[in-house]
């Protein structure tokens, strides 16, 4: 079946622009994570959903940075006035929850470069 | 808190020559351990994944993983190196103990294989 789907998969920006980065996660995954990767930080975590609890923001670096999943499936991870610091690769990831035999399915990200 | 520690940034082994990727791992609760793969520009593939059941797990591409509680650590390896394996290989840990199940990573190591 489909994977994780992120679009676009390629972004770049102008500081100071807002940027919209949407995930497609796997048909009947529960929960969605993002992550963000970048050269000086590795593989981050930075929020995660699952069905309709409130989010865990516990990783998103700024108040910049805001997520929303409509109706349980396609999320939007936005960056209001993008810094250089931004610059990633933004990686989406959805699962099903069935734990123990749990795992993350991770889509191929947008790569975000702010000029 | 957990966290992971990945020995060697970058790991060099010649075509045929065994693969050991090291990993190490600090949790107050027990662990469940995963090795994911990304090849350039692509996202992050699953290898193998322990769920604390057998400690000797088996994944894709003859990579295997053994769980040493006692050492804290899930060592990856592969008998015999392709050149195909040439990738960023991560470490990751998550908790039953954890809210979310989110991914903590380690820094990656780079696999070089030489011909």
């Amino acid at each position: 079946g489909a994977g994780v789907s992120q679009s676009p998969s390629n972004k770049v920006t102008e500081k100071g622009k807002d940027v919209e980065l949407r995930c497609d996660p796997i048909s009947g995954h529960t929960a969605l994570y993002w992550y963000r990767q970048s050269l000086g930080q590795g593989l981050e975590f930075l929020i995660y959903f699952q069905g309709n609890s409130a989010p865990d923001k516990s990783g998103l670096p700024s108040d910049r940075f805001s997520a929303e999943r409509t109706g349980g499936s396609v999320s939007t991870l936005t960056i209001q006035r993008t810094q250089q610091e931004d610059s990633a690769v933004y990686l989406c990831a959805s699962s099903s929850r069935a734990f123990p035999n749990y795992e993350q399915y991770f889509g191929p990200g947008t790569r975000l470069t702010v000029t | 808190a957990q966290s992971v520690t990945q020995l060697g940034s970058h790991v060099s082994v010649s075509e045929g020559a065994l693969v050991l990727l090291r990993c190490n791992y600090s949790s107050s609760v027990p662990p469940y351990l995963f090795w994911y793969v990304q090849y350039p520009n692509q996202g992050l593939q699953l290898l193998l994944k322990y769920t604390s059941a057998a400690t000797l797990v088996k994944g894709i591409n003859g990579f295997e993983a053994e769980f040493k509680k006692s050492e804290t650590s899930f060592h990856l390896t592969k008998p015999s190196a392709h050149m195909s394996d040439a990738a960023e290989y991560f470490c990751a840990v998550t908790t039953s103990g954890a809210v979310s199940y989110q991914l903590t990573f380690g820094k990656g190591t780079k696999l070089s294989v030489i011909p």
